[in-house]
């Protein structure tokens, strides 16, 4: 089926540091979401993205977080600085339509935040 | 802003038996209601959806059915097997019609040979 990539797999940093999480949607795909999951728990919407506009956000999304797809290439997600409590799997998911349509997710970056 | 408990959090069953998860939301413009399975490490994978303008849709041993009024959804799993173990996540999209999915707290599914 339909494959999201996502790179790193896991990311261990240092508080105050920077971190990019990129994401290689599947190719045809328009729109493209971020959700954060911590260990045990459910996936939780951070942000949905479409024709280089935020679309929507929750208020997970810190002021710290941005999200960009510069020129068709990885759709990244941008913590600066990074807090210990960013730390969670990072799931890019991306779908076709807008609305009712399948999400696919990719394979996820752990993010360890020391 | 959306809602959506799930229960039960853990479920055991027989191999063979059948297996219901249940799921209720709060936003009565939600129009899309997709399950996915999540194996330890691995991504959640989409195994079955419906929308808002179905009661019923099956695939294979997998049956999802969504009251509208009630504003419930639920997935069973008939003649359960060991590789049905998993976490399965419920979730509703927005209402706004965003994409936006609220997923349920997940129920973690162990199907005993």
């Amino acid at each position: 089926g339909p494959k999201v990539l996502q790179i790193p797999s896991h990311q261990i940093i240092d508080m105050g540091q920077m971190v990019t999480l990129n994401c290689d949607p599947v190719s045809n795909h328009l729109y493209f979401y971020w959700y954060k999951q911590i260990l045990g728990q459910q996936m939780e919407f951070l942000v949905n993205f479409y024709n280089g506009k935020v679309m929507e956000k929750s208020k997970l999304f810190k002021d710290q977080f941005s999200v960009e797809r510069p020129d068709g290439s990885y759709f990244t997600l941008k913590i600066q600085p990074t807090a210990l409590e960013d730390s969670a799997v990072y799931f890019c998911a991306s779908s076709l339509a807008w609305g009712a349509d399948e999400q696919y997710f990719g394979p996820g970056t752990r993010l360890t935040v020391l | 802003g959306e809602q959506v408990e799930q229960l039960p959090s853990i479920l055991r069953v027989q191999e063979g038996s059948s297996a219901s998860i249940n799921c209720s939301y709060e936003d009565s413009a939600s129009n899309y209601f997709p399950w996915y399975k999540q194996e330890p490490g691995e991504n959640p994978k989409l195994i079955i959806d419906i929308r808002s303008n179905m009661e019923r849709k099956q695939i294979q041993e997998l049956i999802v059915l969504l009251d509208k009024k009630a504003k419930r959804f639920s997935l069973h799993i008939t003649d359960t097997q060991p590789g049905d173990s998993a976490m399965y996540f419920c979730a509703a999209s927005s209402g706004a019609n965003t994409g936006k999915l609220t997923f349920g707290h997940g129920t973690i599914l162990r199907v005993h040979p």
